[in-house]
């Protein structure tokens, strides 16, 4: 078990709603990054944060969007859902010092999104 | 544009043989690969990794080669038990260009008894 916790489990959503998701990274761990990963597809990134400010983003719309907070836990945002969006959503938690990043990153359980 | 790929989407081995799982990368940037193994219901297991100056890494059961002429890289399992039997991914990152990780698709493997 890597420490890194994620809320909720699973969520249903309709189209054009908004839904945050919740990270809690593993202790120690100031770097945070989210993916989404489709059915019978590997984990996409969407971005990552770093001490509270985004650090690098995927191809993704910019009606994903995210934050961390002080105690390194982060959230989530997604506006005016889409079928598409339909996906588990993972986060991962990995350590920089001094913006020197560890490639190994250490993933949760995942939320599951189902937008009808 | 896939730079990432597991061709092989499952594999299928008894129990006490060797399971090799395959991955091959296009982007020459990656410096960094990563295997993860993941069950249903659960976030994908950090497994293994190897650098780009490496060759080979091992971990007890888990041993990683790297071929970056061929940009080419395999997972081997020896001895394979039926608890492998999860989905495989393979993941890359290029340092210089942030550190996000690069995915295949996975491959699933069933380690019969």
């Amino acid at each position: 078990e890597t420490g890194v916790t994620q809320s909720p489990t699973h969520l249903i959503k309709t189209r054009g709603q908004q839904v945050t998701l919740r990270c809690s990274s593993q202790s120690g761990h100031n770097t945070v990054s989210w993916y989404q990963q489709a059915l019978g597809q590997g984990p996409q990134f969407i971005f990552q944060y770093y001490r509270e400010e985004e650090n690098g983003r995927g191809n993704f719309p910019p009606r994903f969007s995210g934050l961390q907070f002080p105690n390194y836990s982060s959230e989530l945002n997604v506006n005016a859902l889409e079928l598409d969006d339909s996906a588990l959503y993972l986060c991962a938690s990995s350590l920089a010092i001094h913006r020197a990043f560890e490639e190994t990153q250490y993933f949760g359980p995942g939320t599951r999104l189902l937008v009808l | 544009d896939q730079q990432v790929k597991q061709n092989s989407p499952s594999l299928s081995v008894q129990e006490g043989r060797i399971s090799i799982l395959n991955c091959d990368y296009t982007n020459s940037m990656f410096d960094y690969f990563l295997w993860y193994k993941k069950y249903p219901a659960e976030g994908p297991t950090f497994l293994i990794s190897i650098s780009s100056i490496k060759d080979k890494n091992e971990d007890g059961r888990f041993t990683v080669f790297l071929n970056k002429s061929a940009k080419h890289l395999s997972l081997h399992i020896v001895p394979s038990q039926p608890g492998d039997s999860a989905v495989y991914f393979c993941a890359a990152s290029a340092y210089q260009a942030g550190t996000a990780l690069i995915f295949g698709k996975g491959t699933t493997l069933s380690v019969s008894s």
